[in-house]
Protein backbone atom coordinates (compact mmCIF):
# COMPACT_ATOMS: atom_id res chain seq x y z
CA UNK A 1 0.00 0.00 0.00
CA UNK A 2 1.52 3.66 -1.15
CA UNK A 3 -1.13 5.36 0.91
CA UNK A 4 -3.27 6.45 -2.06
CA UNK A 5 -6.41 5.01 -2.69
CA UNK A 6 -7.81 4.64 -6.45
CA UNK A 7 -11.60 3.35 -6.94
CA UNK A 8 -13.22 1.47 -8.82
CA UNK A 9 -10.22 -1.31 -9.65
CA UNK A 10 -12.14 -1.64 -12.91
CA UNK A 11 -14.69 0.16 -15.13
CA UNK A 12 -16.46 -0.87 -18.09
CA UNK A 13 -18.43 1.73 -19.45
CA UNK A 14 -20.67 2.51 -22.36
CA UNK A 15 -19.64 5.55 -24.80
CA UNK A 16 -22.96 7.35 -23.41
CA UNK A 17 -22.51 6.75 -19.63
CA UNK A 18 -20.95 9.45 -17.10
CA UNK A 19 -18.98 8.00 -14.54
CA UNK A 20 -16.04 9.15 -12.29
CA UNK A 21 -12.79 7.91 -10.52
CA UNK A 22 -11.97 8.30 -7.03
CA UNK A 23 -8.91 8.89 -5.47
CA UNK A 24 -8.01 9.58 -1.98
CA UNK A 25 -4.88 10.21 -0.06
CA UNK A 26 -3.68 10.40 3.71
CA UNK A 27 -0.41 11.25 3.12
CA UNK A 28 -0.44 14.87 3.72
CA UNK A 29 0.78 16.31 0.33
CA UNK A 30 -0.26 18.77 -1.32
CA UNK A 31 -0.05 18.13 -5.32
CA UNK A 32 -2.15 15.47 -6.92
CA UNK A 33 -2.36 14.04 -10.54
CA UNK A 34 -3.80 12.10 -12.91
CA UNK A 35 -1.75 10.12 -15.48
CA UNK A 36 -3.46 8.06 -18.23
CA UNK A 37 -1.15 5.05 -19.43
CA UNK A 38 -1.98 3.27 -22.41
CA UNK A 39 -0.71 -0.23 -23.97
CA UNK A 40 3.01 0.60 -25.59
CA UNK A 41 2.31 4.28 -24.81
CA UNK A 42 4.39 6.57 -22.03
CA UNK A 43 2.69 7.78 -18.99
CA UNK A 44 0.84 10.96 -20.14
CA UNK A 45 0.32 13.35 -17.71
CA UNK A 46 -3.60 14.46 -17.95
CA UNK A 47 -3.60 17.25 -15.13
CA UNK A 48 -1.80 18.69 -11.96
CA UNK A 49 -3.41 20.16 -8.97
CA UNK A 50 -1.28 22.25 -6.61
CA UNK A 51 -3.09 23.16 -2.75
CA UNK A 52 -6.42 22.30 -4.36
CA UNK A 53 -6.02 24.78 -7.45
CA UNK A 54 -5.63 23.57 -10.74
CA UNK A 55 -2.31 24.05 -12.31
CA UNK A 56 -1.95 22.06 -15.12
CA UNK A 57 -3.83 20.74 -17.84
CA UNK A 58 -2.14 19.04 -20.74
CA UNK A 59 -4.71 19.61 -23.33
CA UNK A 60 -6.94 16.97 -22.15
CA UNK A 61 -10.25 16.84 -23.69
CA UNK A 62 -13.39 18.31 -22.35
CA UNK A 63 -14.86 14.56 -21.57
CA UNK A 64 -12.60 14.21 -18.90
CA UNK A 65 -13.17 16.46 -16.25
CA UNK A 66 -11.17 16.62 -12.85
CA UNK A 67 -12.31 18.36 -9.52
CA UNK A 68 -10.22 18.54 -6.38
CA UNK A 69 -12.40 19.41 -3.09
CA UNK A 70 -10.02 19.33 -0.72
CA UNK A 71 -5.93 18.30 -0.45
CA UNK A 72 -6.75 14.69 -0.15
CA UNK A 73 -9.14 13.84 -2.87
CA UNK A 74 -9.09 14.04 -6.58
CA UNK A 75 -11.75 12.89 -8.98
CA UNK A 76 -11.82 12.81 -12.53
CA UNK A 77 -15.57 12.81 -13.64
CA UNK A 78 -15.43 10.87 -16.92
CA UNK A 79 -18.34 11.79 -19.61
CA UNK A 80 -19.07 10.55 -23.76
CA UNK A 81 -15.63 8.44 -23.89
CA UNK A 82 -14.52 7.14 -26.74
CA UNK A 83 -13.16 3.45 -27.10
CA UNK A 84 -9.50 5.18 -27.40
CA UNK A 85 -9.67 6.25 -24.28
CA UNK A 86 -9.66 3.06 -22.66
CA UNK A 87 -6.37 2.75 -20.15
CA UNK A 88 -5.20 2.62 -17.41
CA UNK A 89 -5.51 5.78 -15.07
CA UNK A 90 -3.25 6.34 -12.41
CA UNK A 91 -3.74 8.83 -9.48
CA UNK A 92 -0.25 10.41 -7.78
CA UNK A 93 0.46 12.57 -5.04
CA UNK A 94 3.36 14.50 -3.50
CA UNK A 95 4.55 16.20 -0.98
CA UNK A 96 5.34 19.46 -3.54
CA UNK A 97 5.07 19.69 -7.14
CA UNK A 98 7.83 17.57 -8.73
CA UNK A 99 10.55 17.97 -5.92
CA UNK A 100 9.87 14.99 -4.40
CA UNK A 101 8.91 11.29 -4.73
CA UNK A 102 5.79 10.74 -6.29
CA UNK A 103 3.34 7.94 -4.94
CA UNK A 104 0.86 6.29 -7.02
CA UNK A 105 -2.58 4.47 -6.65
CA UNK A 106 -3.04 0.94 -8.27
CA UNK A 107 -4.75 2.64 -10.90
CA UNK A 108 -8.46 2.15 -12.45
CA UNK A 109 -8.68 0.18 -15.83
CA UNK A 110 -11.27 1.66 -18.05
CA UNK A 111 -12.54 0.40 -21.12
CA UNK A 112 -14.88 1.72 -23.27
CA UNK A 113 -17.28 0.15 -25.11
CA UNK B 1 9.46 17.88 -24.14
CA UNK B 2 12.02 17.16 -21.23
CA UNK B 3 10.84 13.46 -21.29
CA UNK B 4 12.79 11.22 -20.75
CA UNK B 5 13.62 8.42 -23.36
CA UNK B 6 14.89 4.49 -21.63
CA UNK B 7 16.65 1.76 -23.51
CA UNK B 8 17.13 -0.84 -23.97
CA UNK B 9 13.06 -1.18 -24.79
CA UNK B 10 13.06 -4.58 -23.19
CA UNK B 11 15.58 -6.37 -21.46
CA UNK B 12 15.59 -10.08 -20.43
CA UNK B 13 19.06 -11.42 -17.85
CA UNK B 14 19.33 -14.72 -15.94
CA UNK B 15 19.10 -14.25 -12.35
CA UNK B 16 22.50 -13.18 -10.49
CA UNK B 17 23.22 -11.26 -12.97
CA UNK B 18 23.17 -7.35 -13.20
CA UNK B 19 21.10 -5.49 -15.39
CA UNK B 20 21.67 -2.03 -16.80
CA UNK B 21 18.93 1.06 -18.01
CA UNK B 22 19.52 4.03 -19.05
CA UNK B 23 17.63 7.59 -19.71
CA UNK B 24 18.32 10.41 -21.96
CA UNK B 25 16.21 13.42 -21.35
CA UNK B 26 16.42 16.58 -23.28
CA UNK B 27 16.03 19.82 -20.82
CA UNK B 28 17.66 21.05 -17.40
CA UNK B 29 16.00 18.98 -15.06
CA UNK B 30 15.46 19.74 -11.16
CA UNK B 31 15.42 16.11 -10.31
CA UNK B 32 15.94 12.91 -12.12
CA UNK B 33 13.64 9.90 -10.51
CA UNK B 34 13.11 6.06 -11.09
CA UNK B 35 10.21 4.25 -10.75
CA UNK B 36 9.23 0.13 -10.89
CA UNK B 37 5.63 -0.79 -12.03
CA UNK B 38 4.78 -4.21 -11.85
CA UNK B 39 2.02 -5.71 -14.70
CA UNK B 40 -1.19 -2.81 -14.94
CA UNK B 41 0.01 -1.88 -11.42
CA UNK B 42 0.98 1.27 -10.17
CA UNK B 43 4.30 2.75 -10.00
CA UNK B 44 6.02 2.11 -6.98
CA UNK B 45 9.51 4.54 -5.97
CA UNK B 46 12.89 3.74 -6.18
CA UNK B 47 15.38 6.40 -6.11
CA UNK B 48 15.63 10.51 -6.73
CA UNK B 49 18.75 11.65 -7.69
CA UNK B 50 19.24 15.70 -7.50
CA UNK B 51 20.45 17.85 -10.81
CA UNK B 52 23.89 18.37 -8.40
CA UNK B 53 24.52 14.90 -7.47
CA UNK B 54 26.37 12.16 -9.47
CA UNK B 55 25.40 9.16 -7.95
CA UNK B 56 23.70 7.02 -5.36
CA UNK B 57 22.69 4.15 -4.18
CA UNK B 58 20.04 2.06 -2.31
CA UNK B 59 20.37 -1.58 -1.46
CA UNK B 60 20.71 -3.05 -4.95
CA UNK B 61 20.50 -0.20 -6.61
CA UNK B 62 23.15 2.56 -8.40
CA UNK B 63 22.42 5.17 -9.91
CA UNK B 64 24.55 7.66 -11.58
CA UNK B 65 23.55 11.24 -13.45
CA UNK B 66 25.14 13.02 -16.34
CA UNK B 67 24.05 16.29 -16.74
CA UNK B 68 26.24 17.33 -19.06
CA UNK B 69 25.33 14.31 -21.04
CA UNK B 70 21.57 14.40 -20.01
CA UNK B 71 21.67 10.55 -19.13
CA UNK B 72 20.84 8.58 -16.19
CA UNK B 73 21.47 4.86 -15.47
CA UNK B 74 19.98 2.67 -13.62
CA UNK B 75 21.52 -0.29 -12.53
CA UNK B 76 20.50 -3.65 -10.37
CA UNK B 77 23.07 -5.97 -9.18
CA UNK B 78 22.37 -9.77 -8.76
CA UNK B 79 18.94 -9.31 -9.85
CA UNK B 80 16.07 -11.92 -8.76
CA UNK B 81 13.03 -13.00 -10.41
CA UNK B 82 11.04 -10.62 -8.19
CA UNK B 83 12.44 -7.82 -10.48
CA UNK B 84 10.65 -8.73 -13.25
CA UNK B 85 8.95 -5.40 -14.42
CA UNK B 86 8.77 -2.29 -16.07
CA UNK B 87 11.49 0.69 -14.74
CA UNK B 88 10.66 4.26 -15.79
CA UNK B 89 12.61 7.39 -15.46
CA UNK B 90 11.17 10.57 -14.44
CA UNK B 91 12.40 14.05 -14.53
CA UNK B 92 11.17 17.47 -13.87
CA UNK B 93 11.74 20.85 -12.95
CA UNK B 94 11.22 22.97 -10.51
CA UNK B 95 8.01 23.23 -9.67
CA UNK B 96 6.65 20.74 -12.44
CA UNK B 97 5.10 17.38 -12.90
CA UNK B 98 6.62 14.39 -13.27
CA UNK B 99 7.21 13.56 -17.02
CA UNK B 100 7.77 9.69 -17.75
CA UNK B 101 9.64 8.16 -20.61
CA UNK B 102 8.56 4.69 -22.19
CA UNK B 103 9.99 2.88 -19.81
CA UNK B 104 12.18 -0.69 -20.18
CA UNK B 105 10.88 -4.21 -19.53
CA UNK B 106 13.24 -6.21 -17.42
CA UNK B 107 12.45 -10.03 -17.77
CA UNK B 108 14.70 -12.16 -15.23
CA UNK B 109 14.84 -15.91 -15.62
CA UNK B 110 15.49 -18.37 -12.96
Amino acid sequence: ETGVTQTPRHLVMGMTNKKSLKCEQHLGHNAMYWYKQSAKKPLELMFVYNFKEQTENNSVPSRFSPECPNSSHLFLHLHTLQPEDSALYLCASSAGAGNTEAFFGQGTRLTVV
Amino acid sequence: SQQGEEDPQALSIQEGENATMNCSYKTSINNLQWYRQNSGRGLVHLILIRSNEREKHSGRLRVTLDTSKKSSSLLITASRAADTASYFCATSQAGTALIFGKGTTLSVSS
